[in-house]
C-alpha cells in the first residue's frame, strides 16, 4: 500500500561528512528501486536507481545498496554539501504488468554548514 | 535526463471554481502519466494513472468526478479539479513515463490554494 507519514524522519549531517538513508519497502515482489530527491517546492528529482539483481550501484557522489533479505534500501552520499539539503525518497515498483510506484515517507536531510 | 513540466506553478482560486493543471513531456513520448498529491510534510499519493486515449485509473478513494484526467496526446495529460473546495488545496504533481523506460519523471508541481 502507499505511505503516509504524520512528519517526516530528519537526518543532521555536518557538511563535508558522508550521509546514510535508509528506506525499508514493503513489497516482496518490486523489482526496480528508485531514490528521489525533493527540495522544497518542487517535484521530485531522479537520484539513481538499482534493480534487483543488484545489491550495489553507484552514481556521483551516491551509492544505492539494496538487501532484499530484509526489503531494506539505503542511500549514501559522501562529502555531503548544503545543496544536498532536501527530502529524499525512496520508490518501489514491479517493473512487468501495472507499474504503479510506491513512495516511501521521506527522509529530510539537513546538513549543517 | 526526461523533462516535464507543469502549468501552472500556482494557482489560487475561490471556492466551488474549476482548476485545470497541465503536465507535459517536452522531450519524449509519454505513454504513461501519473497524477499525485502531496500534503505538507508528506509522502507523495499517487491519485491517478492515465495512459494515452485511455480512460484513467483512479486509486480508491479518489473522485473520479472530481479529479478529471485527460491524456489526449503523448506529450500532453490535464487535471481538472472540479467545484474545489478548501480542502483540496494541495501541491500536484505529475509524472511521465515512456514507452521504453521504467523511471517515471516528475513536474515541478503545482500549489492549489482553494480559498
Amino acid at each position: 500500500g502507499e505511505s503516509v507519514g504524520l512528519h517526516l524522519p530528519t537526518l543532521s549531517v555536518q557538511e563535508g561528512d558522508n550521509s546514510i538513508i535508509n528506506c525499508a519497502y514493503s513489497n516482496s515482489a518490486s523489482d526496480y528501486f528508485i531514490w528521489y530527491k525533493q527540495e522544497s517546492g518542487k517535484g521530485p528529482q531522479f537520484i539513481i536507481d538499482i534493480r534487483s539483481n543488484m545489491d550495489k550501484r553507484q552514481g556521483q557522489r551516491v551509492t544505492v545498496l539494496l538487501n532484499k533479505t530484509v526489503k531494506h534500501l539505503s542511500l549514501q552520499i559522501a562529502a555531503t554539501q548544503p545543496g544536498d539539503s532536501a527530502v529524499y525518497f525512496c520508490a518501489e515498483l514491479k517493473s512487468r504488468g501495472y507499474q504503479k510506484v510506491t513512495f516511501g515517507t521521506g527522509t529530510k536531510l539537513q546538513v549543517i554548514p | 535526463g526526461a523533462v516535464v513540466s507543469q502549468h501552472p506553478s500556482r494557482v489560487i482560486c475561490k471556492s466551488g471554481t474549476s482548476v485545470k493543471i497541465e503536465c507535459r513531456s517536452l522531450d519524449f513520448q509519454a505513454t504513461t502519466m501519473f497524477w499525485y498529491r502531496q500534503f505538507p510534510k508528506q509522502s507523495l499519493m499517487l491519485m491517478a494513472t492515465s495512459n494515452e486515449g485511455s480512460k484513467a485509473t483512479y486509486e480508491q478513494g479518489v473522485e473520479k468526478d472530481k479529479f478529471l484526467i485527460n491524456h489526449a496526446s503523448l506529450t500532453l495529460s490535464t487535471l481538472t479539479v472540479t467545484s474545489a473546495h478548501p480542502e483540496d488545496s494541495s501541491f500536484y504533481i505529475c509524472s511521465a513515463r515512456s514507452r521504453t523506460g521504467d523511471t517515471q519523471y516528475f513536474g515541478p508541481g503545482t500549489r492549489l490554494t482553494v480559498l
